[in-house]
C-alpha cells in the first residue's frame, strides 16, 4: 500500500519569496508517479504538477517544480517567487502502479499563507 | 466545456435518510472516482468506476453504493446516512489512456447529517 506523508501542517512565506512544501512517500512498486493539487478556499481541486518515478528530470509547469529525490523518497513542490493567490491547502498524491488503471492515495495537506 | 459538475452542492440530512450525489462529466473520460474530504484528512477514495458499467470499491466504500450506468455519469448513493458521513465529497474524472494523466475534479458537495 502507498502512503503520503507532509510534516507541515502550515508554511508561512512573504510575497515574492520561494517556498518549498515537503512530500514524502512511501510504496513497493518500482513504477509510481506523484501528484500536486492545489485546493484554494474555494474548495476545487486545481492539478498543479506530476512527476513519474522513471522520469530522469524533475518537473516544472511555470513557478511549480517539483524536486524529486528517488533514494530518499521525496517529491517537494517548490513555489517560487510567491502570490497572495497561491494561499492554499496543498495536497502531495502517489498513484499506484495499476497502469492506467490508477488510483490516487493523497497526503494530509499543508496550508500555505502568503503574507503580503 | 462545464468539465466535472456535481449536484447538490449542499445537503442536510437527518439520520437514516438516504440521497443520491449526481457527478457528470462531459470530456468522454473513462475513468471516474468519487472521494471525501474529512478536516485534517486528505482526500479518501470511496468507489470508482473504469468504464461505463462498473464499480470497485476504493479505501472507505462501506456505507455507499455507485452505479455507472452512462459513461458520463457516476452516482454515489447513501442508503442510510449516518453522521459519520458528514463530509465534502468530491468526484473527479480522467482520461482512460496514459497512465500520468490528472484527475479533473469537480466542485465538492458539502453534506451534513444530523
Amino acid at each position: 500500500a502507498q502512503k503520503i506523508t507532509q510534516t507541515q501542517p502550515g508554511m508561512f512565506v512573504q510575497e515574492k519569496e520561494a517556498v518549498t512544501l515537503d512530500c514524502t512517500y512511501d510504496t513497493s512498486d518500482q513504477s509510481y508517479g506523484l501528484f500536486w493539487y492545489k485546493q484554494p478556499s474555494s474548495g476545487e481541486m486545481i492539478f498543479l504538477i506530476y512527476q513519474g518515478s522513471y522520469d530522469e528530470q524533475n518537473a516544472t509547469e511555470g513557478r511549480y517544480s517539483l524536486n524529486f529525490q528517488k533514494a530518499r523518497k521525496s517529491a517537494n513542490l517548490v513555489i517560487s517567487a510567491s502570490q497572495l493567490g497561491d494561499s492554499a491547502m496543498y495536497f502531495c498524491a502517489i498513484k499506484n502502479s495499476g497502469g492506467s488503471n490508477y488510483k490516487l492515495t493523497f497526503g494530509k495537506g499543508t496550508l500555505l499563507t502568503v503574507n503580503p | 466545456n462545464a468539465g466535472v459538475t456535481q449536484t447538490p452542492k449542499f445537503r442536510v440530512l437527518k439520520t437514516g435518510q438516504s440521497m443520491t450525489l449526481l457527478c457528470a462529466q462531459d470530456m468522454n473520460h473513462e475513468y471516474m472516482y468519487w472521494y471525501r474530504q474529512d478536516p485534517g484528512m486528505g482526500l479518501r477514495l470511496i468507489h470508482y468506476s473504469v468504464g461505463e458499467g462498473t464499480t470497485a470499491k476504493g479505501e472507505v466504500p462501506d456505507g455507499y453504493n455507485v452505479s455507472r450506468l452512462k459513461k458520463q455519469n457516476f452516482l454515489l448513493g447513501l442508503e442510510s446516512a449516518a453522521p459519520s458521513q458528514t463530509s465534502v465529497y468530491f468526484c473527479a474524472s480522467r482520461q482512460g489512456q496514459g497512465s500520468w494523466h490528472e484527475q479533473f475534479f469537480g466542485p465538492g458537495t458539502r453534506l451534513t447529517v444530523l
